[in-house]
Order: C-alpha cells, then structure tokens, then sequence
C-alpha cells in the first residue's frame, strides 16, 4: 500500500490562466500533505505542508496567494497555480505521510507545468 | 537546520560492479535520513530509511545503507549494479520540526555501463 497519485501528469496553459492540480492518496488516509517543485536537474524544494481540514504551511518564499493549496479531505489535495507565468513552469510533486507529518513520505508521480 | 551534501553529481559504474552513492547530512536533531529514487519524468520511490533503529538499513532492489553518526554520513551501496538502477538518487534528511520538513540533497544521477 502507500499508493500516491496525481492529475494531471502533465498540462500546459497559457500566461495568465490558473492550473488546478490533484494529489490523492489512493490507499491510505493521508494526515499530511507536502508540496514539492522540482527544476530541471535540480533537488526538490519544499513549497507547503497542508494538514486536512486547515490552512497550509508555505515555506519561505513561496506565495501563498499564487499557489493555492486546499485539503479538503484526508485523501486530497490540491495546489491552484494562479495567474501562471512562464517562470512557473515546473515539476509539481505531491507527497504523503500517514500517521504523522514525521512518517515516511509517499511520493506522487509528479505534475509537468508548462506556461506558454 | 537540517543540511544534505550528496557527493558527486553523477556516478557511472559498469553492470555487476559496486554501487555507492555518498551522503553527509548536518542535522541539529537525532535525524530520520532516507534515500529515494527517481527515474525521468517521475515521482520519488522511497528505497530505504532510517530512523534512529538499526544503523544498517536494508532497503528494496538490494541497497542498504549505514548510518555513521561519527561521520554524520549515510552511504547508500549495492553490492552488484543492474542496468535496470541507472536513475536519480536523492538523500534526504526530516528534521526536528514538527510538521515533518524532508531536505533533500541535490541528487546523484547514476548510469550504469553493460
């Protein structure tokens, strides 16, 4: 078990448009969900925690008013990229922990952001 | 703060040979440390953890690593590569903070030679 999924896998928009994008956990009820961005050849980086049911974390840096993120349930979250803008065209990966926000961390398969 | 140094970028070892990917981490907490994989265009597999049991972690597809406290490091090896392991490794370190922050390393890409 510990199956994490995420829709789309790949979108692409234009400048200005907002892309919605789903994590859910298909096995498990997740307590925690994170948000990562990747760049091409670089690390992942920590964008917000999200606990269901209350507002998220962001990281420093990241803004909240941009990148939306909802928990509506203990299997899905979202992350709303609003307005997107070419330099938000990224890797988007979603992760979940179980029992804790300090459990393992089951990771999505990522979502490709272009923005034309 | 917790910190990850994955050393070298890229690994290239021959089918059949030792792998061992390097990782140091600095965490102002007893650390949990993992090890992921990632193959092109995908999500992160968890391959092994550790969290403060056993200092030698057996994980999946044969790789183990060893936790040295004295050495602050976090080795991950595999005795015999297999094509099939050429992908991107990432060491990452959770740290004390309650919410559970993972810090990744920068990634070891590792391409496996026939």
């Amino acid at each position: 078990g510990a199956v994490v999924s995420q829709h789309p896998s790949w979108v692409i928009c234009k400048s200005g448009t907002s892309v919605k994008i789903e994590c859910r956990s298909l096995d498990f009820q997740a307590t925690t969900m994170f948000w990562y961005r990747q760049f091409p050849k670089q690390s992942l980086m920590l964008m917000a925690t999200s606990n269901e049911g209350s507002k998220a974390t962001y990281e420093q840096g990241v803004e909240k008013d941009k990148f939306l993120i909802n928990h509506a349930s203990l299997t899905l979250s979202t992350l709303t990229v609003t307005s997107a803008h070419p330099e938000d065209s990224s890797f988007y990966i979603c992760s979940a922990s179980k029992a804790s926000p300090r459990d393992t961390q089951y990771f999505g398969p990522g979502t490709r952001l272009t923005v034309l | 703060a917790q910190s990850v140094t994955q050393l070298g970028s890229h690994v290239s070892v021959s089918e059949g040979a030792l792998v061992l990917l390097r990782c140091n981490y600095s965490s102002s907490v007893p650390p949990y440390l993992f090890w992921y994989v990632q193959y092109p265009n995908q999500g992160l597999q968890l391959l092994l953890k550790y969290t403060s049991a056993a200092t030698l972690v057996k994980g999946i597809n044969g790789f183990e690593a060893e936790f040295k406290k004295s050495e602050t490091s976090f080795h991950l090896t595999k005795p015999s590569a297999h094509m099939s392991d050429a992908a991107e490794y990432f060491c990452a370190v959770l740290g004390g903070t309650s919410y559970g922050k993972l810090t990744f390393g920068q990634g070891t890409i590792l391409t496996v030679h026939p």
